[in-house]
């Protein structure tokens, strides 16, 4: 079964700090890594999907990663802003139909 | 463009009382998925439905019924609700969980007294 692990559980940065989010998985035979954003008592935004033959997705200040071979994407927020304040959660996908998620990020950015 | 919704937002309700939460999406999505979110645990799977009249269980199935006779709906049911399933409960959707991305609504709020 896969296992998906974020560190650390929260942080916490001044503003205008590039910063990043990891993201571990057992599984390496993933068919994409999917990042979301959850607000407080929202449901969950997707962010940026990379699928399995890719390296990168970028979405204006985010860009994600992903490393197969070392079981781990990485989530890059340039230029934080207070409003990037959010629990971020990775999810992996593989054979089975189902997506495993990591337990999230919590991120709070000090103005 | 509604996308997927869920009602009610928020229920409460007492033991032993059958609940049923409704989720609906309007893109045609062939995968719909049941989640349920608690401190500590994230977000664990309850169930999940491949398409219409297709339905696996997830991690956690016990204490819940899904159904889903048609490809925009997927109501899960609580037959008789329990202290345990105070939850935040999503549903989501997938065009294909190959390639596809996963969407979800903005949750139903469960609290069982």
């Amino acid at each position: 079964k896969q296992e998906v692990t974020q560190i650390p559980a929260a942080l916490s940065v001044p503003e205008g700090e590039n910063l990043v989010l990891n993201c571990s998985f057992t599984d390496s035979a993933i068919y994409n890594l999917q990042w979301f954003r959850q607000d407080p008592g929202k449901g969950l935004t997707s962010l940026l999907l990379i699928q399995s033959s890719q390296r990168e997705q970028t979405s204006g200040r985010l860009n994600a990663s992903l490393d197969k071979s070392s079981g781990r994407s990485t989530l890059y927020i340039a230029a934080s802003q207070p409003g990037d304040s959010a629990t971020y959660l990775c999810a992996a996908t593989n054979t089975g139909n189902q997506f495993y998620f990591g337990t999230g990020t919590s991120l709070t950015v000090i103005p | 463009d509604a996308g997927i919704t869920q009602s009610p937002r928020y229920k409460i309700t007492e033991t032993g009382r059958q609940v049923t939460l409704m989720c609906h999406q309007t893109w045609s999505h062939s995968y719909m998925f049941w989640y349920r979110q608690d401190l500590g645990h994230g977000l664990r799977l309850i169930y999940y439905s491949a398409a219409a009249d297709i339905t696996d269980k997830g991690e956690v199935p016990d204490g819940y019924v899904v159904s889903r006779s048609k490809t925009e709906n997927f109501p899960l049911t609580l037959e008789s609700a329990t202290r345990s399933q105070t939850s935040v409960y999503f549903c989501a959707s997938s065009l294909d969980t190959n390639t596809g991305e996963l969407f979800f609504g903005e949750g139903s709020r469960l609290t069982v007294l």
